[in-house]
Parts: structure tokens; sequence; C-alpha cells
């Protein structure tokens, strides 16, 4: 089945330290892949997507994923954290042939001042 | 502009109850989608509308879940009989077109208890 895996439940990083979320997915062909940010009582926002016009994306408030084919990886990174990081992060994977969107199980990032 | 809204924010009810949960998708969108994230999950796929075209409804978990689009605007969630599993945040999400790179911009939720 295709599906996509988040990697830590739970990720904390001091502020202005290295932010790293892991996310894979399960295909032999490339999906459409998005990360999205779910801020406390708040809906989801796109932070990002790769539709394969090139492997290194670029969102908003500083964060960037790269897609790695022979990883099947689309980790999201962010140089320096900062404290309005807090957020839960969710990766997301869409298929040719399906409307839907396949989401991970998100991944809760805590900043520590 | 305005995003998606959707109605109520939180809903409490009993045990069998029946409720509605109500989105509007952003003006011009012609695809609606339902999700379901419960406590400590990811989202869950529930239905896809698109203009016209017969819904996909192969998320809904059992036949007490239905929804409705009237055209391309209000969309209407109902749970039948609910039970406690049910209990749950339900996002609406829209998009302007259908296609894979087109971005689902998500609502608020409707925060829903089963006592």
């Amino acid at each position: 089945a295709q599906s996509v895996t988040q990697l830590g439940s739970h990720v904390s990083v001091s502020e202005g330290a290295l932010v790293l979320l892991r996310c894979n997915y399960s295909s032999s062909v490339p999906p459409y892949l998005f990360w999205y940010v779910q801020y406390p009582n708040q809906g989801l926002q796109l932070l990002l997507k790769y539709t394969s016009a090139a492997t290194l994306v670029k969102g908003i408030n500083g964060f960037e994923a790269e897609f790695k084919k022979s990883e099947t990886s689309f980790h999201l990174t962010k140089p320096s954290a900062h404290m309005s990081d807090a957020a839960e992060y969710f990766c997301a994977v869409r298929y040719f042939g399906n409307e839907k969107l396949t989401f991970g199980t998100g991944t809760r990032l805590t900043i520590i001042p | 502009g305005a995003g998606v809204s959707q109605s109520p924010s939180n809903k409490v009810t009993e045990k069998g109850k029946d409720v509605e949960l109500r989105c509007d998708p952003i003006s011009g969108h012609t695809a609606l989608y339902w999700y379901r994230q419960r406590l400590g999950q990811g989202l869950e796929f529930l239905i896809y509308f698109q203009g016209n075209s017969a819904p996909d409804k192969s998320g809904l978990p059992s036949d007490r879940f239905s929804a409705e689009r009237t055209g391309e605007s209000v969309s209407t969630l109902t749970i039948q009989r609910t039970q406690q599993e049910d209990s749950a945040v339900y996002l609406c999400a829209s998009s302007s077109q259908r296609g894979l790179q087109e971005t689902q911009y998500f609502g608020p939720g409707t925060r829903l208890l089963v006592l």
C-alpha cells in the first residue's frame, strides 16, 4: 500500500539549532509531496510542495525540503529554529490517479529556549 | 480573501445522536475534501467532491457517515447514531481545480466530542 512515514512523533530542538523532520514515502513512482504545519487551534497551512520541477523546494518561514528519489525521502529542514516554529508538522503524498492526500502521523516540534 | 470556514468549531453530543458539520469552501474552488483527525494520529481521508462528478466516498468508515455538496458551494458531513470512536477533529479542504499539484486549503476544523 502506498503510504508516508514520519519518523519521530516528537522532536525537540534548541532555539537557533537546526530543525530536521523526516518523511519517507513508499512508492516506485515518485509522488507529489507536501509539508503542512498546524499551529495550536488552527487549521493546516501549506509549508511547501514538491511537484517534480526541482528537487530542493523552498517554502515559507525559512523551511525547505529536498526530494531524494534514491532514499524515497522528503525531509524538512530549517537552519535555525525560532520559538514561533513550535507546531505539528505533517508530511503528505499524492499519487497519480488518486485525488486524496495521504498524511503521515505528524511530528510535534518543540523549541527549547 | 476568505479562507475555508467550518461550523461549528466545537460540538459535544451524546452517543446515538446525529450531528451535521458544515464546510464553506473558498469561492470558486471546485474540489472539496473531508478528512478526520483523531487524537495523536494523522489525517484520514473521508470523501472528495469535484464539480458535478460522483463523489469519491472510499474513505467513509461506515454507512453512518454521509456527505453532500450543493454544486460548488457548501458541503455538509452527517454522522448518524454517533459513537465515542467518532470523536475527532473533522477537517474540510478545498482546491481550485483538479490536479495532483493543486494545493488543498484547509479550514480550522470542527472538534467533535461524543460522550
